[in-house]
């Protein structure tokens, strides 16, 4: 059990370009989840998978914010055109559905910062 | 819906002296409660959990929460601050299908 990885764990990047962040689960977990952690507030959904299929996204995921699963196993979050309220940690997280109350286990969070 | 309200966005105690965060709970069904701590810079990690099993649940570094269904809380207790407790902590809600939900957060300032 190597725990959840999220790369990069910082990226500084210019207003309007485009950024992507990976993570890969624990290997055995299917569900995946992404939140988003501003200074001073705790971590607020985005999205999340089971296995490849988006089940459910938040209305603060806008069109310019677009995550994948391809094959059930790492994730990749992008977001297009940054702005600088895009300036946040970025929590990755993943779980194991069929019984309730599952630990969602988190990564280290990959910062942004849009200058 | 399914919501936390943690009680106090700082809180500060001596070493040695007794934590107690507070947390109260929203939930249209029997709710899976949980308390993650944060260092600077870090990733949420899990204190503890409760799931319906035991009221009183017992997590890492000596922390402990008691669910109270009368009161809908979920209270973080630990009898002595130690320095390397000083952190953000935050509760969670989630349901059946673990869709979780954050409280704002508290954060624990120790002072020797």
């Amino acid at each position: 059990d190597t725990g959840v990885s999220q790369d990069p764990r910082h990226k500084i990047t210019k207003r309007g370009q485009n950024v992507t962040f990976r993570c890969d689960p624990i290997s055995e977990h299917n569900r995946l989840y992404w939140y988003r952690q501003t200074l001073g507030q705790g971590p607020e959904f985005l999205t999340y998978f089971q296995n490849e299929a988006q089940l459910e996204k938040s209305r603060l995921l806008s069109d310019r914010f677009s995550a994948e699963r391809p094959k059930g196993s790492f994730s990749t979050l992008e977001i297009q055109r940054t702005e600088q309220g895009d300036s946040a940690m970025y929590l990755c997280a993943s779980s194991l559905s069929g019984a309730s109350g599952n630990t969602i286990y988190f990564g280290e969070g990959s910062w942004l910062t849009v200058v | 819906a399914q919501s936390v309200t943690q009680l106090g966005s700082h809180v500060s105690v001596s070493e040695g002296a007794l934590v107690l965060l507070r947390c109260n709970y929203s939930s249209s069904v029997p709710p899976y409660l949980f308390w993650y701590v944060q260092y600077p810079n870090q990733g949420l990690q899990l204190l503890l959990k409760y799931t319906s099993a035991a009221t009183l649940v017992k997590g890492i570094n000596g922390f402990e929460a008691e669910f109270k269904k009368s009161e809908t809380s979920f209270h973080l207790t630990k009898p002595s601050a130690h320095m390397s407790d000083a952190a953000e902590y935050f509760c969670a809600v989630s349901d059946p299908n673990n869709d979780m939900r954050f409280g704002a957060g508290t954060r624990l300032t120790v002072k020797p």
